[in-house]
């Protein structure tokens, strides 16, 4: 989706180097989502804001940081790169909107991490 | 938190038969279930979703079916074709505010 861009998208680096991914969005939504995804094991959650003052630990949190900076931007630390970080990261927002029981997320591209 | 079972990891069909997806779940108040599709190289996409109150939802190829007291939901794709082919994940939205819970996702490969 154009609306959530996510930079860079492919990125290789070495180990112990501290590593920041940006997510951007365009659809006013006040939710925002860092995830991982690992072949065979889905998507899991790392940190979540439901807005600028609100940060969330998810599943698998440890080794990661992350700051919103404003309501359209939320960015993915990793502070000391180790190859296990290797994968997938995906930034996901979604809005509140009128019905607490839906929580449709829209997920950007993706950026394609390697630590080497 | 919630917990949920996708299978299979895999599955292989011929264009124009039918694709089963079978996820259950653990978490009892888990109200809405949608059914997101990845296609390669790009983020995952809502294609459809059911809510707790409904038993079945149809649109056009796909249906998704829901069985509360079991706790199992699946998706069904009929005359599958070729563009049919991508990863797809089941997904609770359990009793955690805001937060979807993924499956681990089924490869469906649609074979001409």
């Amino acid at each position: 989706d154009a609306d959530v861009t996510q930079t860079p998208r492919n990125r290789i680096t070495k180990t112990g180097k501290r590593i920041m991914l940006e997510c951007s969005q365009t659809k006013g939504h006040d939710r925002m989502y860092w995830y991982r995804q690992d072949p065979g094991l889905g998507l899991r959650l790392i940190y979540y804001s439901f807005d600028v003052k609100d940060i969330n630990k998810g599943e698998i949190s440890d080794g990661y940081s992350v700051s919103r900076q404003a309501q359209a931007k939320f960015s993915l630390s990793l502070e000391s790169a180790i190859p296990n970080q290797t994968a997938l990261y995906f930034c996901a927002t979604a809005d509140r909107g009128r019905s607490a029981i839906t929580d449709t997320q829209y997920f950007g591209p993706g950026t394609r991490l390697t630590v080497l | 938190g919630e917990n949920v079972e996708q299978h299979p990891s895999t599955l292989s069909v011929q264009e124009g038969d039918s694709a089963v997806i079978k996820c259950t779940y653990s978490d009892s108040a888990s109200n809405y279930f949608p059914w997101y599709k990845q296609e390669l190289g790009k983020g995952p996409q809502l294609i459809i979703d059911i809510r707790s109150n409904v038993g079945e939802k149809k649109d056009q190829r796909i249906a998704v079916t829901l069985n509360k007291t079991a706790k199992h939901f699946s998706l069904h794709i009929t005359e599958t074709q070729p563009e049919d082919s991508a990863v797809y994940f089941c997904v609770c939205k359990g009793s955690t505010l805001g937060r979807l819970y993924f499956g681990r996702g089924t490869q469906l490969t649609v074979w001409p």
